[in-house]
């Protein structure tokens, strides 16, 4: 069954100020997890993606951290944007496995 | 935008009636997967298909079937329609498993 769980359901946060969006995991086989962001009536869309042998990537305006001893995840998005709005999820990939494990998101609100 | 289309995009059927959705995968994808995604929800694995075999299931009934074309693309098939098949269709695909996974804009089957 799934194993992603997300700490806060709804963030809201000013235009401008940085997003931290939290996500745990339960497995310690998880080897791969991806972020991906979807906004109302389509699909999910490819964020950023981290392996376990790392602890952090940068992308442009995000970046992605991994603790994998508290088996914790998160995706900072820096300057946020309103076209930022939309709800984030991340997925995970178990001992490089055929499938993803999402959790159920988190919703993020850019306040003009 | 990615390459991965799927279709239709929206779709009402009667309980007990069959449906057939398609996914065409992103040019240079052999890896299609299928997932179910309820509403509020996170998207939910269905399976997974690679050089046109089935590589992988979730929990999900016989009913759920599909299909992959020497050409990558891809059918889930659907039989004997149940309300709670309601949901939105995600088509994700990829070069190989555990790599990054690009979703289509998803089809929204409606069983009445």
């Amino acid at each position: 069954g799934e194993s992603v769980g997300l700490h806060l359901p709804t963030l809201s946060v000013q235009e401008g100020d940085n997003s931290i969006i939290n996500c745990a995991y339960s497995n310690s086989a998880s080897d791969y997890f991806i972020w991906y962001k979807q906004e109302s009536g389509k699909g999910p869309q490819f964020i950023i993606d981290i392996r376990s042998n790392m602890d952090k990537r940068q992308g442009q305006r995000v970046t992605v951290l991994l603790n994998k001893t508290v088996k914790h995840l998160s995706l900072q998005i820096a300057a946020t944007q309103p076209g930022d709005s939309a709800v984030y999820f991340c997925a995970e990939n178990i001992d490089t496995g055929n499938q993803f494990y999402f959790g159920t998101g988190t919703s993020l609100t850019v306040i003009p | 935008e990615t390459g991965v289309t799927q279709s239709p995009t929206h779709l009402i059927k009667t309980r007990g009636q069959q449906v057939t959705l398609r996914c065409s995968s992103q040019s240079g994808h052999n890896t299609v997967s299928w997932y179910q995604q309820a509403l509020g929800q996170g998207p939910q694995f269905i399976f997974q298909y690679y050089r046109e075999e089935e590589n992988g299931r979730g929990n999900f009934p016989p009913r759920f079937s599909g299909l992959q074309f020497p050409n990558y693309s891809s059918e889930l098939n659907v039989n004997a329609l149940e309300l709670d098949d309601s949901a939105l269709y995600l088509c994700a695909s990829s070069f190989i498993m555990n790599t990054e996974a690009f979703f289509g804009q998803g089809t929204r089957l409606t069983v009445v």
